[in-house]
Order: structure tokens, then sequence, then C-alpha cells
């Protein structure tokens, strides 16, 4: 199956920083979201984004699906920002989201 | 437009019992799938269902682990006999089921301890 790898799986900016999370993945994909989980375990989506380029506020994402990865950009580093940081790929002809492991972030002030 | 709700927000369950994880998709939504994420990892497929069929339980346990999605009704998760290995949360999501391409909408998910 898919393989989903994130870097760095650990990240301490100080508040203001700005950072660049990356996700590879071993298959062409249907579907990519990256996804924040905050510190009480809620998840909410960030971006659906199969490929291209999208903005929103300080968080920017662009996945390059020929070359098999993609990238989250924050700028701007707020605490609340804290939390874990997961990427999920939808292989294609599946319906299942594969999971990476996900990139932990402090953000501190 | 409500999101995806899931029912109870906490569980706790001593060894031997069952719980029942339930899940109601955003309104207009067909399809639903269940996700486990163990402490400190990231989640993981369960199932997919559609309105009355499971079409793809490839990520349940054989044992312990049923999953149906009613005509009427939310989906509920059910796991027998519980154990310690079970506590986790249980993340549902739905999409609509009108294209290939289609964002999955996350719950808030169901925190089971086990005891």
């Amino acid at each position: 199956g898919i393989q989903v790898e994130q870097s760095p799986p650990d990240l301490i900016l100080q508040e203001g920083a700005n950072s660049t999370l990356r996700c590879n993945f071993s298959d062409s994909v249907n579907n990519l979201q990256w996804f924040h989980q905050n510190p009480w375990g809620q998840l909410i989506n960030l971006f659906y984004i199969p490929s291209g380029t999208k903005q929103n506020g300080r968080l920017s994402a662009t996945t390059v699906a020929t070359e098999r990865y993609s990238l989250l950009y924050i700028s701007s580093s707020q605490t609340t920002d804290s939390g874990v940081y997961f990427c999920a790929v939808e292989g294609s002809g599946t319906y299942k989201y594969i999971f990476g492991t996900g990139t932990r972030l402090k953000v501190l002030a | 437009n409500a999101g995806v709700m899931q029912n109870p927000r906490h569980l706790v369950r001593r060894r031997g019992q069952e719980a029942r994880l339930r899940c109601s998709p955003m309104k207009g939504h067909s399809h639903v799938y269940w996700y486990r994420q163990l402490p400190e990892e990231g989640l993981k497929f369960m199932v997919y269902l559609q309105k009355e069929n499971i079409i793809d339980e490839s990520g349940m346990p054989k044992e312990r682990f049923s999953a149906e999605f009613p005509k009427e009704g939310p989906s509920i998760l059910r796991i027998q006999q519980v154990v310690r290995g079970d506590s986790a949360a249980y993340f549902c999501a739905s999409s609509p089921g009108l294209a290939v391409q289609e964002t999955q909408y996350f719950g808030p998910g169901t925190r089971l301890l086990v005891l």
C-alpha cells in the first residue's frame, strides 16, 4: 500500500516564525488533505489539495502530484498553531485515507 | 449545516464490556468512514460504509469489532468484550459520495478508555 512520510517529526518555533512541513507519498493519489489536531484532540481540516496551491490566511499548501509530495507553509506562527499536523492521502482505486505519522509543532510565546 | 456528530465524546468501559460508538454524517452525505487513533499515533482506517452496505472493512480487527450504517439512523461501531488495547480515539468521517475526488469531513471523535 501507499507509504506516507512526514517531516520533520517534531518542530519547536518561536512565535512569529515561519515553517514548512513536508509530506511524501509513494504512489499516485486521488485525494490529499492536511489536518491540524489541536492539543484537545480535535481534528481540523486545513486543506483539501490533491494538486496545486491553496492559501487560507497564514497557511498555504502546495501539492506536486507528479513528484509525490505536498508542503504546508505556516507563516507568522502563533501559540494556537501548536499541535500535530497530519497529511492524509487516498490512493487511486481506494476510498480510505492513509495518514502520515504527523509533525508535532510547539510554538513558544 | 451541522458537521459530523459523534457520541459519546468520552466512553469508559471495563474489560469485557461492550462499547457502542455512534456517528451521524453530515446532512446529505451517504458515505461513512471509521478511523482509529492509538495514543501517540496517526489515524488508521478501519471501515468504509454506505447506507446498508459495508464497502471495505480491511482495517477492522477480525474479532469483536463490527460496524453498520442502517437505512435510518447513525452509523454504529460496536466493540464487544473490550480489552485495554482498544483504548483509543475513534473518528468518524463522511463524504457526499457524488464524485471520486471528495473531501472527507471528520467528526470530533470518541475517546474510549478501557479500565
